[in-house]
């Protein structure tokens, strides 16, 4: 069974200041998918991360896959209050008798105080 | 911009009766999913669906649960007789091809349907 362990589970901070979420598992994954989850709604997508060490920026937001492709971390610089919400990482295994099925983390829940 | 889509947002529902939740994935998708969300715990995987044949399936996914794809649009999860523990959100994905080197098994969900069984 894999498992996804993200961190923290809960993230209460000021408005400019930084973060970081983590993801770590001891499984490989093709690619790890970063998810925002609004409260009643489904995640929409931010990022999928394929490449070992691979770096991807979304305006203030740095995804980076670890080099051995079973960690990931997200990195919000000067957080906004629109940035409040839960941030979900997925891992992805295709190939073999695995046809892309997600295992999700726990999610980050983030809160922004302006 | 192509997205998920199901019906209803939300189903309430006596315990033992039968529900089909409804989803249209993106049109030119291949591989769909359907995963599900107990309030307060993680979104967890219940089955996959690929060339009109389930390919992977969870614990989860007992006799109880079957998914469909009746016509080239929908795709469907039928739960025969529900329980009380099957109150969950449940969101339905989709992705093109699976070549992760394409960046192309990245899953797009809908917004979910919202079980409430009584």
């Amino acid at each position: 069974t894999q498992l996804l362990e993200q961190s923290p589970q809960f993230l209460s901070i000021q408005e400019g200041e930084n973060l970081t979420v983590y993801c770590n598992s001891s499984s490989v994954f093709s690619s790890l998918q970063w998810y925002r989850q609004e409260p009643g709604e489904g995640p929409v997508l931010l990022v999928t991360v394929v490449t070992g060490g691979e770096v991807k920026k979304l305006k203030r937001l740095t995804f980076q896959f670890g080099d051995a492709r079973k960690d990931s971390s997200l990195h919000i610089t000067a957080a906004q209050p629109g940035d409040t919400g839960l941030y979900l990482c997925a891992g992805a295994q295709a190939g073999g008798t695995s046809y892309g099925k997600l295992t999700f983390g726990q999610g980050t829940i983030l809160t922004v105080h302006p | 911009e192509p997205e998920v889509t199901q019906t209803p947002s939300h189903q309430v529902t006596q315990m033992g009766q039968e529900v089909i939740l409804r989803c249209v994935p993106i049109s030119n998708h291949l591989y769909f999913y359907w995963y599900r969300q107990i309030l307060g715990q993680k979104v967890e995987f219940l089955v996959s669906f690929y060339n009109n044949e389930i390919s992977e399936k969870s614990e989860i996914f007992d006799d109880q649960f079957s998914v469909e794809r009746p016509d080239g649009s929908n795709f469907t999860l039928k739960i025969r007789s529900t329980k009380l523990e099957d109150s969950a959100m449940y969101f339905c994905a989709s992705s093109d091809i699976l070549v992760p080197e394409l960046h192309t098994d990245t899953q797009y969900f809908g917004p979910g349907t919202r079980l409430t069984v009584l």
